[in-house]
């Protein structure tokens, strides 16, 4: 299986200011067609999880542009410029290369 | 707009069979994947298994041996079964749908995911 691994796994932020979340992977996501196999979603307080970023870089419908995902092969960033109170919650990172879909053990975000 | 609505038994014994449905609203199965996601209190998501419309299924190895996934698409709605069930299986159990990106290898990210419905194994 790949192995998906995040950091930090807690992160307080104060409004305003940026955050940046890294996952990495145990095998390259990267594949011949140029892309990264790689999603980002977010786990609101009671909610169901929901995308942020697919194939690495890519923002899925409604989501603010204060939200960026980069990187490649193995290592990925989503990075959240401007930290509102509502981004609070926990991040994912997913690996769509193969199955069994592999997930980070998320990022709690919360406010200062 | 795309709508996953689930349903399914909350409250298990060891030993029985857990039993899921999860429906679809605003669009059609045939093009995607459907995936059933499993999420521990308090802890991270674990993938169970996906199939698609024509009914191909992948299932997680750690749970292959007892997972049975199935679609009704005269009723728009997709199944799951986990037999022989612990207290381990206790979790909230989402079902989602898988976006196809790339389809010589089925890779897919999840766009559409079901209100999740928890269910506790206990004596």
């Amino acid at each position: 299986d790949v192995v998906m691994t995040q950091s930090p796994l807690s992160l307080p932020v104060t409004p305003g200011e940026s955050a940046s979340i890294s996952c990495r992977s145990s095998e390259s996501l990267l594949q011949s067609n140029g892309y990264n196999y790689l999603d980002w979603y977010l786990q609101k307080p009671g909610q169901s999880p929901h995308l942020l970023i697919y194939m690495g870089s890519n923002r899925a419908s409604g989501v603010p542009d204060r939200f960026s995902g980069s990187g490649s092969g193995t290592d990925f960033t989503l990075k959240i410029s401007r930290v509102e109170a509502e981004d609070v919650g926990v991040y994912y990172c997913m690996q769509a290369l193969q199955t069994p879909r592999t997930f980070g053990q998320g990022t709690k975000l919360e406010i200062k | 707009q795309v709508q996953l609505q689930q349903w399914g038994a909350g409250l298990l014994k060891p030993s029985e069979t857990l039993s899921l449905t999860c429906a679809v609203f605003g669009g059609s199965f045939s093009g995607f994947y459907w995936s059933w996601i499993r999420q521990p209190p308090g802890k991270g998501l674990e993938w169970i298994g996906e199939l698609n419309h024509s009914g191909n299924t992948n299932y997680n190895p750690s749970l292959k041996s007892r997972v049975t996934m199935s679609l009704d698409t005269s009723k728009n709605q997709l199944s799951l079964n986990l037999s022989s069930v612990t207290a381990a299986d206790s979790a909230v159990y989402f079902c989602a749908r898988g976006h196809i990106f790339d389809f010589l290898s089925g890779s897919y990210y999840l766009d559409f995911w079901g209100q999740g419905t928890l269910v506790t194994v206990s004596s």
